[in-house]
């Protein structure tokens, strides 16, 4: 089963736009982590965020953690065309333990 | 300093056949974990390796084995290959004492 699941399942924006993307797991975690994959290949590791914080940044990215809710949220700010790929929410179960990964999402930016 | 190295990129096999992929861990890891990724869905967790015993392993057939060198590299090996099969596999490398992942750029099998 899926500890993640992300939202929306594909998202279409215009280049300089924000996109939004939420994930929401199930059982609690120790840290959630966003990776990006282009075209099928190798993921690429974005941002973690640990269970005792609430928002992070890294340069266009901020990602937000409700642990009541269980959700979190990754935004990409003034978005390019290099940031059209697919994008995953994933939790460990544990130091260096298995990551369980949600569907993913779509992103599409127009140029 | 490199990253995951996988190997070969893509693979094609016969249904029935036996594939053997392969992967060298970001230098410093000792720690090899194996995913599968069907297309459209999320990986998918086969198993985990260090110091060269498999520590965790996901919902996966016995026909699905691994092994990690003592230089930390690690084989997958997939015997019986069912169309089932093909997918991305993904190998990731960490630290056993740290929290980070790195993914290598994936091996595409195609059975056929």
């Amino acid at each position: 089963s899926q500890q993640g699941e992300e939202d929306p399942q594909a998202l279409s924006i215009q280049e300089g736009e924000n996109a939004t993307m939420n994930c929401s797991y199930k059982t609690s975690i120790n840290n959630l982590q966003w990776y990006r994959q282009n075209s099928g290949r190798g993921l690429v590791h974005l941002i973690l965020i640990r269970s005792n914080e609430r928002e992070k940044h890294s340069g266009r990215l901020r990602v937000t953690l409700d642990t009541s809710k269980k959700s979190s949220s990754l935004l990409i700010t003034a978005s390019r065309a290099a940031d059209t790929a697919s994008y995953f929410c994933a939790s460990p179960t544990g130091a260096n333990s298995k990551l369980t990964f949600g569907k993913g999402i779509t992103l599409s930016v127009r140029p | 300093d490199a990253g995951v190295t996988q190997s070969p990129t893509h693979l094609i096999k016969t249904r029935g056949q036996q594939v053997t992929l392969r992967c060298s861990p970001k230098s410093g890891h000792d720690t090899v974990s194996w995913y599968q990724q069907a297309l459209g869905q999320g990986p998918q967790f086969i198993f985990q390796y260090y110091e060269e015993e498999e520590r965790q392993r996901g919902n996966f057939p016995d026909r699905f084995s691994g092994h990690q060198f003592p230089n930390y590299s690690s084989e997958l090996n997939v015997n019986a290959l069912l169309l089932g099969d093909s997918a991305l596999y993904l190998c990731a490398s960490s630290f056993s004492g740290g929290r980070g992942y790195t993914f290598g750029s994936g091996t595409r099998l195609t059975v056929v």
